[in-house]
């Protein structure tokens, strides 16, 4: 069974551009979370999708955004990016959450 | 609110040696417990979990951990550390509903000298 799958890896971007992430879910699981992990803040939900539905929202601005899309796969967004949300971005997918979370290697996401 | 504690932001044990990484967590509900390991530049793997069954679990990789609710701990052992097992581990808490999240702790860096 394929495990979650986050593309890119790597990212560099400038300050105040936007970028997308993207993770795919183990086969069969509805369920997908963002997470950033930071040196400072450690790891942090910034939401939780499942059937195109977002069903639960960290304490995150405006400026990042996710969805979902039929096939389960999610996407998130970060808009105007600043200096701070350099970090490295982790999806998790699930069945069920008592179930325990699946997670992908994550995105490190670099902003110059 | 859930919340959970990580005493020790560094473990440094022998190779041989006990491992025990300690975990306090605060839950207004029963909790469903988690540890992760997270390798260098790597996601978080995870190494067992607690969802109200037996309070002895068993991971992968010879890690165990004992829920005590009494003592709202669930700390994570391994009788032999190896060095393969230097890593930083993190525990997390849930109330296991579908859609919520996972509450981390600070996470312990594991070094594990030979």
């Amino acid at each position: 069974k394929a495990g979650v799958t986050q593309t890119p890896r790597y990212l560099i971007k400038t300050r105040g551009q936007q970028v997308t992430l993207s993770c795919s879910p183990i086969s069969g699981h509805r369920s997908v979370s963002w997470y950033q992990q930071t040196p400072g803040q450690g790891l942090q939900f910034l939401f939780e999708y499942f059937s195109e539905t977002q069903r639960n929202k960290g304490n995150f601005p405006g400026r990042f955004s996710g969805r979902q899309f039929s096939n389960s796969r999610s996407e998130m967004n970060v808009s105007t990016l600043e200096l701070g949300d350099s970090a490295l971005y982790l999806c998790a997918s699930s069945s069920q959450g008592r179930y325990g979370y699946t997670f992908g290697s994550g995105t490190r996401l670099t902003v110059v | 609110a859930q919340s959970v504690t990580q005493l020790g932001s560094h473990v440094s044990v022998s190779e041989g040696a006990l491992v025990l990484l300690r975990c306090n967590y605060s839950s207004s509900v029963p909790p469903y417990l988690f540890w992760y390991v997270q390798y260098p530049n790597q996601g978080l793997q995870l190494l067992l979990k607690y969802t109200s069954a037996a309070t002895l679990v068993k991971g992968i990789n010879g890690f165990e951990a004992e829920f005590k609710k009494s003592e709202t701990s669930f700390h994570l052992t391994k009788p032999s550390a190896h060095m393969s097992d230097a890593a930083e581990y993190f525990c997390a808490v849930s109330d296991g509903r579908d859609g919520n999240k996972l509450v981390f702790g600070a996470g312990t860096i594991l070094r594990v000298k030979s």
